[in-house]
């Protein structure tokens, strides 16, 4: 079965770092692209950016680049978002998903991780 | 305000037929393929459409997409209460960048 699992829910204070995984299985996850979605609560989707395990090819939205880090290790078929700062406003529910590329539909997601910043 | 543009929400009984609009601009769904994703209460999104009209495996030929010039649609035949849920339509768009649209919640009366 093709899964991607995420990491447990954060509870963090404004200013700590974070980093948050999401594992691929059941496929070959050097073969396909991960993104990262944000959605804010009671509010809509919005991407954030997409790693290619493969050779680490990142694209970020504008209006996240600076703002977080995509990564990925792909000798255990896990990609990462991470903070290096933290706001309140950072607080939010982050999928990660799988596609075949930026431009083309994301076919798998994983169950999401709830990231709480709070002083 | 989200680039994509679709109604905020739509109703219509079960067994009926309901149709969800998403415009946008030559910018993205006018050069780019739309997917159209399904997200039920407090669950992950999930993949309805992709590539303008595509089905993945396991959906329903209940939900259909279409596209014409900047703007697409997602038709769901045969309603449901299972298919009460918020539905985002998504595109790349040239600020290399997918963009998603603000969300229609359906309501199956």
């Amino acid at each position: 079965e093709v899964q991607l699992v995420q990491s447990g829910a954060e509870v963090k204070k404004p200013g700590e770092s974070l980093k948050i995984s999401c594992k691929g299985s059941g496929y070959s996850f050097t073969s396909y692209w991960i993104g990262w979605v944000r959605q804010m609560p009671g509010k809509g989707l919005e991407w954030m950016g997409i790693i290619y395990p493969g050779d680490s090819d990142t694209r970020y939205s504008p209006s996240f680049q600076g703002q977080v880090t995509i990564s990925a290790d792909k000798s255990i078929s896990t990609a990462y978002l991470q903070w290096s700062s933290l706001k309140a406003s950072d607080t939010a529910m982050y999928y990660c998903a799988r596609s075949t590329g930026p431009y083309y539909g994301m076919d798998v997601w994983g169950q999401g991780t709830t990231v709480t910043v709070s002083s | 305000q989200s680039v994509l543009t679709q109604p905020p929400s739509v109703s219509a009984a079960p067994g009926q037929k309901v149709t969800i609009s998403c415009s946008g601009s030559s910018s993205n769904i006018g050069n780019n393929y739309v997917s159209w994703y399904q997200q039920l209460p407090g669950t992950a999104p999930k993949l309805l459409i992709y590539e303008n009209n595509k089905r993945p495996s396991g959906i329903p030929d209940r939900f259909s997409g279409s596209k014409s010039g900047t703007s697409a649609t997602l038709g769901i035949t045969g309603l449901q209460t299972g298919d009460e849920a918020d539905y985002y339509c998504g595109t790349w768009d040239s600020s290399l960048s997918v963009l998603f649209g603000g969300g229609t919640k359906l309501t199956v009366l």
